[in-house]
């Protein structure tokens, strides 16, 4: 299917596993973005790509791995969960070099962490 | 520092009434971009409009329209005629360079719509 999919859509876990949030799209999109979206705070950018092998922090980006080998993923990883990062995890991707287009977005990861 | 200000953190109004959800943003880029999206009950981001910062010229579509205004940096969003579908929480964001123009978020407006 075209577009842009996350797996798994929803988890539970406990404190201190590894949890390995995935993103993948279609489009060959240069960009890909990581958000989280809480009560009370909207979404936060956690890690962004510019392109295959480039990734820079955002807002909130402790406690998060990320790496890009090929355009289309984009996975997420919590090393060592906490129970703060229980959330809504948005991927979201979008081309071209400027902010002129806007980001597509996955239909979102809702993480537990017990 | 919060860049994207939404002030109204709730809104209710009755079915037909017009509501202008405000957004007022922070930014010393000259060149930037503003974004509308809606997250409707089922969750989703849905992207709504986008505005650069050297186009001011307001928009409408349908029932939808927007006020872009650089002297007061804010970027209003007016739905008329509000049906029960346009319940949601609604997002103003800022795309800036220098983060690599990711989405910088209000925190949002909740706006139900009541028949």
């Amino acid at each position: 299917d075209a577009g842009i999919t996350q797996s798994p859509r929803y988890k539970i876990t406990e404190t201190g596993r590894q949890v390995t949030l995935m993103c993948h799209q279609t489009w060959s999109h240069s960009y890909m973005f990581w958000y989280r979206q809480d009560l009370g705070h909207g979404l936060r950018l956690i890690y962004y790509s510019a392109a295959a092998d480039i990734t820079d922090k955002g807002e909130v980006p402790d406690g998060y791995v990320v790496s890009r080998s090929k355009t289309e993923n984009f996975p997420l990883t919590l090393e060592s969960a906490t129970r703060s990062q229980t959330s809504v995890y948005f991927c979201a991707s979008k081309e071209g070099l400027a902010g002129v287009n806007e980001q597509f977005f996955g239909p979102g990861t809702r993480l537990t962490v017990l | 520092a919060q860049k994207v200000t939404q002030a109204q953190t709730e809104i209710s109004v009755v079915e037909k009434e017009d509501v202008t959800l405000d957004c007022v943003y922070e930014t010393r880029d000259t060149t930037y971009y503003l974004f509308w999206y809606k997250q409707p009950p089922s969750g989703e981001l849905v992207f709504l409009i986008r505005r650069n910062s050297f186009d001011e010229q307001n928009e409408i579509s349908g029932r939808y329209s927007w006020n872009f205004q650089k002297s007061t940096s804010s970027f209003n969003f007016t739905i008329t005629a509000s049906q029960v579908v346009d319940s949601a929480v609604y997002f103003c964001a800022l795309s800036e360079a220098n983060s690599g123009y990711a989405l910088n978020f209000g925190k949002g407006t909740s706006l139900l719509v009541t028949p």
